[in-house]
């Protein structure tokens, strides 16, 4: 499974905009891109997922270029609520059997 | 809504000790796992599995075994506990297959101290 690679770290106040960006270079042809949060003492949660150009839901959007090397989650308008790790594991295609690679995280702290 | 349970919140065990970590989910799926999260290293994946009696070494399998008799049901087992294995333990399914709808859901956690 491909690696990616995140900012360890972001700072935002509540009511803006927040883009956090995953580089994942090798990513192979059946890799889908998810995106998950994880609260203090909680397990990861699935947010979205997409595999090329743009998805949106109730909670974020996740924009795809077309190179697939990157991928960028948007939360608009965060709260203190948003505050959380958020993770961009690939799901590989085929034989990986649903496995995920979750790497560091990106520590999203919003702001009064 | 899909519940994984995971059978302690809390554990403490000694040195030596063997441990089991239990997690039962209650969706039918196919495939289970078994992660460790350790301060500045995110998730890692301990062992999974995809069907009953079948599992799969992840990337750190090294001191751990697992058992799946039934479906709903994945065990770890810390054969003879260490120090090094204090962490948080988390335990996930998802339906079988790969891709697009079939997102891993997780548990809350055991954080297991060895002493």
């Amino acid at each position: 499974l491909a690696k990616t690679t995140q900012p360890i770290s972001m700072d935002s106040y509540e009511g803006q905009e927040v883009n956090i960006t995953c580089s994942h270079n090798n990513i192979a042809t059946n890799d889908y891109i998810t995106w998950y949060q994880q609260f203090p003492s909680q397990g990861p949660r699935f947010i979205i997922q997409g595999y090329k150009t743009k998805v949106t839901n109730e909670v974020a959007s996740l924009f795809i270029p077309a190179d697939r090397k990157s991928s960028t989650l948007s939360l608009p308008r965060v709260s203190l609520s948003d505050t959380a790790v958020y993770y961009c594991p690939l799901a590989g295609g085929g034989s990986t059997l649903g496995r995920l690679y979750f790497g560091r995280g990106t520590q999203l702290t919003v702001w009064p | 809504d899909v519940k994984v349970t995971q059978s302690s919140r809390y554990l403490v065990k000694r040195t030596g000790e063997k441990v089991f970590l239990e997690c039962v989910q209650d969706m039918d799926h196919e495939n289970m796992f078994w992660y460790r999260q350790d301060p500045g290293l995110g998730l890692r994946l301990i062992y999974f599995s995809y069907d009953v009696k079948m599992k799969e070494k992840g990337d750190i399998p090294e001191g751990y075994s697992v058992s799946r008799e039934k479906k709903e049901r994945f065990s770890l087992i810390l054969e003879s506990a260490s120090t090094n294995q204090t962490s948080m333990y988390l335990c996930a399914s998802s339906p079988s297959g790969t891709g697009i709808g079939q997102p891993q859901h997780f548990g809350d956690g055991t954080r297991l101290s060895i002493l």
